[in-house]
């Protein structure tokens, strides 16, 4: 089973900053990485699939690098809208597909 | 647009079997282009991936789960199911169903449904 870790674990940022979020894969998942949003109370929205693709409809301050082992996901400048909990998940090497244990981006 | 709803009973008693409907609505659960499935989320902890089933019949399962979970589907209704046997508290979580497109482009989740276990 492949692990992902995420760091850092909590994100205190406030509007208009930038925020980095990492994922470690435990061995390669080529560019099968997604990153997902969640808010409080909701389905998780498919942000980037294949590490760098934006889903339809996501804005593009949102974008997503990286292969192999190691992922970014960056916004470029935060909106209020964007404190959430941020998942990132791989479909390289499935059963099981599996997710990090998420980072929570809170308003500082 | 496809839209997925969960329904299913809210409370299962321990050693009793979870069993979970997905009603598929704006597209055929017959496609070739999605992995239907379910996810769960305990209250407050991250995301656990259970299991998913092409419309070939095809099932893949999570194997720290998969001497309990059964996935099928019903194309007559649209719909698919998860049943979850001998649960615990530990099964306690939001069930989430989910249509993920094979290209893994998008993907569709219905709004989730807490399953408390307790006696």
């Amino acid at each position: 089973e492949i692990v992902l870790t995420q760091s850092p674990a909590t994100l205190s940022l406030s509007p208009g900053e930038r925020a980095t979020l990492s994922c470690r894969a435990s061995q390669s998942v080529s560019s099968y990485l997604a990153w997902y949003q969640q808010k409080p109370g909701q389905a998780p929205r498919l942000l980037i699939y294949d590490a760098s693709n934006r889903a339809t409809g996501i804005p593009a301050r949102f974008s997503g690098s990286g292969s192999g082992t190691d992922f970014t996901l960056t916004i470029s400048s935060l909106e209020p809208e964007d404190f959430a909990v941020y998942y990132c998940q791989q479909r390289s090497n499935w059963p099981p597909l599996t997710f990090g244990q998420g980072t929570r981006l809170e308003i500082k | 647009q496809l839209q997925l709803q969960e329904s299913g009973p809210g409370l299962v008693k321990p050693s009793e079997t979870l069993s979970l409907t997905c009603t598929v609505s704006g597209g055929s659960i017959s496609s070739s282009s999605y992995y239907w499935g379910w996810i769960r989320q305990p209250p407050g902890k991250g995301l656990e991936w259970i299991g998913s089933i092409y419309y070939s019949g095809s099932t893949y399962y999570n194997p720290s789960l998969k001497s309990r979970v059964t996935i099928s589907v019903d194309t007559s209704k649209n719909q698919f199911s998860l049943k979850l046997s001998s649960v615990t508290a530990a099964d306690t979580a939001v069930y989430y169903c989910t249509g993920i497109a094979v290209a893994g482009t998008h993907d569709y989740w219905g709004q989730g449904t807490l399953v408390t276990v307790s006696s």
